[in-house]
Parts: C-alpha cells; sequence; structure tokens
C-alpha cells in the first residue's frame, strides 16, 4: 500500500486564487512528520512546510498553511493568493518516527499550473 | 553559502559503462540520502547514509552502489546492472534521520541519459 497519496496529477488555478492540494498518508507510527516540496521546472526540491504529528496547530509559513486532519490521515497544501511562480510540481512526504531510524518517503506529486 | 552541490547537471552514457554521480554537502549534516525521480512516479530512495562509513539500501537499491568516506560526500555509482539507467537523481541530506522537523536539503539533480 502507498504511504502517501496525492490524487491529483495536475491541478488548474488563477492567478490570485487560493488553492488546496490534497494528501493522505498511512502509517501505523504515532510519531511521525509531514512535509511538502515544491519542485520548479529546474528540478531543485525545495522544502514548503512541515507538521509534525503531535502539533495541535496547523502549520502556517506565509502563504503556505497545512490543513491537517489526523484522523482523517489527510495533511492538504494551502496555498493562498496563487502567484504565477508558484506554477511546479509539489510533493507531500512524510517521516515515520519511532523505529529511530526513518527517511523521505514521497507521493506522486501534483502538478500546480496558475493562469493570468 | 551552504548547500548541496550535484554535479554534472547532465551526464550521458553508454550501455554497459558504470558511472559515478558527485554530491557534495557544507551543511555538516550527518544524513545523506540519494533518490531517483521517473516521469509520474515521484521520488523513490536509492540509498541512504546516517553516518560516515555506513548505509542502507532504499526501495531500489539494486545496480546502484553508493560510499560514505567523509562526511560531506555521497557520491552515487550507476552500474551496468541497472536495467534502465536513465533517470533525474537527487541527492539529499538533514541534520539527523529523527521526526521533528528534519526536512531534507536538496540539490539540484543530475539528469543521467544512457544511449
Amino acid at each position: 500500500a502507498q504511504k502517501i497519496t496525492q490524487t491529483q496529477p495536475g491541478m488548474f488555478v488563477q492567478e490570485k486564487e487560493a488553492v488546496t492540494l490534497d494528501c493522505t498518508y498511512d502509517t501505523s507510527d504515532p510519531s511521525y512528520g509531514l512535509f511538502w516540496y515544491k519542485q520548479p521546472s529546474s528540478g531543485e526540491m525545495i522544502f514548503l512546510i512541515y507538521q509534525g504529528s503531535y502539533d495541535q496547530q496547523n502549520a502556517t509559513e506565509g502563504r503556505y498553511s497545512l490543513n491537517f486532519q489526523k484522523a482523517r490521515k489527510s495533511a492538504n497544501l494551502v496555498i493562498s493568493a496563487s502567484q504565477l511562480g508558484d506554477s511546479a510540481m509539489y510533493f507531500c512526504a512524510m517521516r515515520e518516527g519511532t523505529s529511530g531510524y526513518s527517511t523521505l518517503t514521497f507521493g506522486k506529486g501534483t502538478m500546480l499550473l496558475v493562469s493570468p | 553559502d551552504g548547500g548541496i552541490t550535484q554535479s554534472p547537471k547532465y551526464l550521458f552514457r553508454k550501455e554497459g559503462q558504470n558511472v559515478t554521480l558527485s554530491c557534495e554537502q557544507n551543511l555538516n549534516h550527518d544524513a545523506m540520502y540519494w533518490y531517483r525521480q521517473d516521469p509520474g512516479q515521484g521520488l523513490r530512495l536509492i540509498y541512504y547514509s546516517q553516518i560516515v562509513n555506513d548505509f542502507q539500501k532504499g526501495d531500489i537499491a539494486e545496480g546502484y552502489s553508493v560510499s560514505r568516506e567523509k562526511k560531506e560526500s555521497f557520491p552515487l555509482t550507476v552500474t551496468s546492472a541497472q536495467k534502465n539507467p536513465t533517470a533525474f537523481y537527487l541527492c539529499a541530506s538533514s541534520r539527523g534521520t529523527g521526526v521533528m522537523n528534519t526536512e531534507a536539503f536538496f540539490g539540484q539533480g543530475t539528469r543521467l541519459t544512457v544511449v
């Protein structure tokens, strides 16, 4: 079973509008971290935002916020006031913690296109 | 500036040849990783290393080898045993491998084409 599922292969949004990118995860570990990365066409992966499983509040970083619904095992990324430069691939990823060593497991990504 | 450097950005090799991809970091991170990215597949873990002189296989290690002789360096060799080596390869590092906010920092990637 996939640990990270991103069901939207592509999304379109108009400039200045908000957009939500979906991410669901699967883990039985009580300790985990969820990450979102942006990958522009140049290829580098840019870290956007982090949410820990024990965090009481949803994470926010500037125009990015994470809608964390633990019972539903979802960690959706919300981008407010979209900009043309937001056009990129977006990946959700997870670390599971109690084993001591953990690596980042990625979803397949969502391509976001922002139109003028 | 601190960061991760991958070289070269583009690499072409003939089928049957081994090729080594370079990854250097000056972030003083203990953990380093190699991922492979194919279209529509997301990132898949090849190898990772917690500390110097130690590394573990990831999900798709067959046909690849690594070394970690220095903290700063984690080169990846794509051997002739790798059936389909053409892909985009990303190197990353992180402070550690615990859960708490240990985001990975990535290099610019190497696009390998085998002809």
